[in-house]
C-alpha cells in the first residue's frame, strides 16, 4: 500500500536530549513536509522540502533539524535547543507545493 | 501572511441532519484549498482538493465550494452519521506562505 509512515508513534525525551523521528512515503512525492501540532492551535510548518537535497525553513524551525539524502525519507530531528518539544508532530508528503497534500499517523513527542 | 479562520469552532448535531462547515483566508492568491478530517490522535485524512480554478468538488456526501475573490469555502455534510464525528481542518496552499496553513479546525460531534 502506497502511504506515509512514521515512526515511533510515541517518543519519549529527556531534558538535554536530541531526538529524531522517522518519516518514510513510498508515494514517490518530491515534496515533504514536516508540521507541529499543539492543543487548541492549528498545524504550523517547522520544515519543508521540494527536492531531494534542499530544505527550508518553516515558521516555527527554531531547535529542530532536518535531512533529504533520499526521495523517500525526511527525517526530523528535535534539538535540545527546543525549549518546549511536547507535541504532535505530522509529516506530509505531496507531488509538488501546489498538489494534494497526504499526512502520516504522526508521532507524539512527550518531554519527561 | 496569510491566516485561515474556522467557524465554528465545535458542533454537535442529530444524526441525519445536513450541516455546513466554514472556513475563511485573508490572501486569496492561492493554488488550492484542502479540507482534512482528523480523528483524536490519528494523523489528517484528505477529504476534498479544490484547486483555485474551481468552484466545487464532490465526493460521496460530501461537497466543497471555493469563492476564491472572497475567500471563503464551506464543506458541506449530507445526512450526518456518528462516524462523521471528528475534528475538521481546511488549509490553504499558495497567499505568501509555505507549504499549507491551516484553521485550527471544527469540532464535530454527530448524536447518534
Amino acid at each position: 500500500d502506497g502511504g506515509i509512515t512514521q515512526s515511533p508513534k510515541y517518543l519519549f525525551r529527556k531534558e538535554g536530549q536530541n531526538v529524531t523521528l522517522s518519516c518514510e512515503q513510498n508515494l514517490n512525492h518530491d515534496a515533504m513536509y514536516w508540521y507541529r501540532q499543539d492543543p487548541g492551535q492549528g498545524l504550523r510548518l517547522i520544515y519543508y522540502s521540494q527536492i531531494v537535497n534542499d530544505f527550508q525553513k518553516g515558521d516555527i524551525a527554531e531547535g529542530y533539524s532536518v535531512s533529504r539524502e533520499k526521495k523517500e525519507s525526511f527525517p526530523l530531528t528535535v534539538t535540545s535547543a527546543q525549549k518546549n518539544p511536547t507535541a504532535f508532530y505530522l509529516c506530509a508528503s505531496s507531488v509538488d507545493r501546489d498538489t494534494e497534500a497526504f499526512f502520516g499517523q504522526g508521532t507524539r513527542l512527550t518531554v519527561v | 501572511k496569510q491566516e485561515v479562520t474556522q467557524i465554528p469552532a465545535a458542533l454537535s448535531v442529530p444524526e441525519g441532519e445536513n450541516l455546513v462547515l466554514n472556513c475563511s483566508f485573508t490572501d486569496s492568491a492561492i493554488y488550492n484549498l484542502q479540507w482534512f478530517r482528523q480523528d483524536p490522535g490519528k494523523g489528517l485524512t484528505s477529504l476534498l482538493l479544490i484547486q483555485s480554478s474551481q468552484r466545487e468538488q464532490t465526493s460521496g456526501r460530501l461537497n466543497a465550494s471555493l469563492d476564491k475573490s472572497s475567500g471563503r469555502s464551506t464543506l458541506y455534510i449530507a445526512a450526518s452519521q456518528p462516524g462523521d464525528s471528528a475534528t475538521y481542518l481546511c488549509a490553504v496552499s499558495g497567499g505568501g506562505a509555505d507549504g499549507l496553513t491551516f484553521g485550527k479546525g471544527t469540532h464535530l460531534i454527530i448524536q447518534p
